[in-house]
């Protein structure tokens, strides 16, 4: 069964600096899809920016982009220029390209924006 | 286009009974998820629902069970509530199963159950 694990439950950034949120995970299989989802005070699910296992560049949206290192099975959030809109609950996703639309989510990590 | 939408929003529950949450995916969504949050286990898969056929099922007890409907609503329904029940149920919508397509959240149903 794949595990997905975020090793830093808290994470803080001053408003207009970069912060990096960690994302691990376990899966035997070779075709996936990744996932960062937010979730404001609101707990309304947000997809933040997804990336595909069968490509090596490296998924960008606006001042959010990832770090996606195949072999070593990491996936980290990287926003820039952080905002106090910033301030959410953020979950990495794995979704196996076998299983449907199954969503296999990390504990969370919750950033804090310091004005 | 409006988003997926989920009702009721919140729900007060005893133990023994059993609740019905409902949801609307997306327009020309067809697949259908079902998610668990709570503290202590966090977000735990339910179910999946494509074309009205149930096609992924979490490590959930039989006391949880859904249905998709031919407009593609979707409904869970919990029967013999128990305190660990209680939990925001979150539902999510996409365009096909098992493509390449992201999931929308809707804005999840808060179940408490005393």
């Amino acid at each position: 069964a794949q595990t997905v694990t975020q090793s830093q439950p808290e994470m803080s950034v001053q408003e207009a600096e970069t912060v990096t949120l960690s994302c691990t995970y376990d899966t035997s299989e070779s075709d996936y899809y990744l996932f960062w989802y937010k979730q404001p005070p609101s707990r309304q699910m947000i997809l933040v920016i997804r990336q595909e296992a069968y490509k090596q560049q490296n998924a960008t949206e606006n001042r959010f982009s990832v770090n996606f290192q195949k072999a070593a099975k990491s996936f980290s959030l990287k926003i820039s220029d952080s905002q106090l809109g910033d301030a959410a609950m953020y979950f990495c996703a794995y979704r196996s390209a076998a299983s449907g639309s199954r969503l296999t989510f990390g504990e969370g990590t919750q950033l804090t924006v310091n004005p | 286009k409006a988003g997926v939408t989920q009702t009721p929003r919140y729900l007060i529950k005893t133990r023994g009974q059993q609740v019905t949450l409902s949801c609307s995916p997306i327009s020309g969504h067809r697949s259908v998820s079902w998610y668990q949050q709570t503290p202590g286990q966090g977000l735990q898969f339910l179910f999946e629902y494509f074309s009205e056929t149930q096609r992924n099922k979490g490590n959930f007890p039989g006391r949880f069970s859904g249905r998709q409907f031919s407009n593609s609503r979707s409904e869970m329904n919990v029967s013999t509530l128990e305190l660990g029940d209680s939990a925001l149920y979150l539902c999510a919508s996409s365009l096909v199963q098992g493509s390449t397509d992201t999931q929308y959240f809707g804005p999840g149903t808060r179940l408490t159950v005393l």
